[in-house]
């Protein structure tokens, strides 16, 4: 069984710029995790879908947004990059509430 | 809200001593609490989680934590560290919304 995937692994992009990441989610898992991790930091928690719905989102600016499709695979996309937005951003899929959630290997996302 | 805290930044213990992990939980329900581990430049690992039932819970590669509702902790722990354990370890925190991570534990293990 496939695990969590994510892509791209890195990503380069200069500041002002857009960057979309996106995850697949376990099959049959309908909730996705976003998280961004600084410096091999905390996990700051960034959004939760499931079902196709948005559910909650952390304490982060608009400009970080995203959705998640029928399929249940996910986009995070970030908009007018800051430098301070590089960071491995970690995807997370589960099945139910009480269940572990599974992690992707992440994108690594630098701003220049 | 729900949240976790991890109160040690780091942990250094020898090899075969053991080890000692702290976290403390803050939830409004029943809390589903959870601990990974993370290797450099990886994403995380699941090592066990409690749901129900038992205080003690064993998990993958030893360890094993303890749920104390009256303290509101899960420690994790191990009888006999390996150098290969050292790594970041989380604890996490579900409570009918969205999953919450702790700062993070760097454990090293020294020879």
């Amino acid at each position: 069984e496939a695990g969590v995937t994510q892509s791209p692994t890195h990503l380069i992009k200069t500041r002002g710029q857009q960057a979309t990441l996106r995850c697949s989610p376990i099959s049959g898992h309908t909730s996705v995790y976003w998280y961004q991790q600084a410096l091999g930091l905390g996990l700051q928690f960034l959004l939760w879908y499931d079902e196709g719905e948005e559910r909650n989102r952390g304490n982060f600016p608009p400009r970080f947004s995203g959705r998640q499709f029928p399929n249940y695979s996910s986009e995070l996309n970030v908009n007018a990059l800051e430098l301070e937005d590089s960071a491995l951003y970690l995807c997370a899929s589960s099945f139910r509430e009480a269940t572990e959630a599974f992690f992707g290997q992440g994108t690594r996302l630098t701003v220049v | 809200a729900q949240s976790v805290a991890q109160p040690e930044d780091q942990v250094n213990v020898a090899e075969g001593n053991p080890l000692t992990v702290k976290c403390t939980y803050s939830v409004s329900g029943n809390p589903y609490l959870f601990w990974y581990v993370q290797y450099p430049n990886r994403g995380l690992q699941f090592l066990l989680k409690y749901i129900t039932g038992d205080n003690l819970v064993k998990g993958s590669y030893g360890f094993e934590a303890e749920f104390n509702k009256s303290q509101t902790s899960f420690h994790l722990k191990k009888p006999s560290a390996l150098v290969s354990d050292s790594a970041l370890y989380f604890c996490a925190v579900r409570d009918g919304r969205d999953m919450r991570f702790g700062a993070g534990t760097r454990l090293t293990v020294k020879p």
